[in-house]
């Protein structure tokens, strides 16, 4: 079954750091490009970050631009999101997502208060 | 890059179809033929139901079907039924490896 579960989700202050991280499954893993997409409480998707299947091309988000950075180990079958600046706007659940937005994990939630 | 607009709800009878739009520009909808529309349940991550406009992954229901003309992008639900009950989004390639999202749709089987 190819599944994706994300983790490193929490609780920080704002000007904090946080990285995600999403464990693949079920799939041939550096043959892909993998995206991260965002959802505040109670609102709508919003796509954030893409990444090449060899890592070579990234894709930010004006609104994460300079603060976000996307990465991915293809020996872990890992893909990363390093969170960095966090204002109260990135508050969100957090999901990692196959090419072709297919594979969607459950998500995990960052929430930025004092 | 602003989002996709969506009615912000829709509602029909069980066995009724209700179609939900999509207006984007001729920056996304109306220069790809890669729009995607997913179904979300509350609290749960969204399931791919069209992609490509048409296009339906195996094990979605061909009550589900997809369109687009010019800007406008449509989601078609036939055969409503109860579990069909979700909020919807749509989304678009609009080039420069960016996607973008609708402002999603809460369908209701009333």
């Amino acid at each position: 079954e190819m599944q994706l579960v994300e983790s490193g989700g929490g609780l920080v202050q704002p000007g904090g750091s946080l990285r995600l991280s999403c464990a693949a499954s079920g799939f041939t893993f550096s043959k892909y490009g993998l995206h991260w997409v965002r959802q505040a409480p109670g609102n709508g998707l919003e796509y954030v970050s893409a990444i090449s299947a060899n890592g070579d091309i990234t894709y930010y988000a004006n609104s994460v631009k300079g603060r976000f950075i996307i990465s991915r180990d293809n020996s872990k079958n890992t893909l990363y999101l390093q969170m960095g600046g966090l204002r109260a706007e990135d508050m969100a659940v957090y999901y990692c997502t196959s090419d072709g937005f297919d594979i969607w994990g459950q998500g995990t939630m960052v929430t930025v208060s004092s | 890059q602003s989002a996709l607009t969506q009615p912000p709800s829709a509602s029909g009878s069980p066995g009724q179809s209700v179609t939900i739009s999509c207006t984007g520009t001729s920056s996304d909808v109306g220069n790809y033929a890669f729009v995607s529309w997913y179904q979300q349940y509350p609290g749960k991550a969204p399931k791919l139901m069209i992609y490509e406009v048409t296009k339906r992954p195996p094990g979605v229901p061909d009550r589900f079907s997809g369109s687009k003309s010019g800007n406008t992008a449509s989601l078609t639900v036939s055969g409503l039924q109860a579990e069909d009950e979700a909020d919807y989004y749509c989304s678009s390639y609009a080039g420069s490896n960016n996607y973008v999202f609708g402002t999603g749709t809460k369908v209701t089987v009333v």
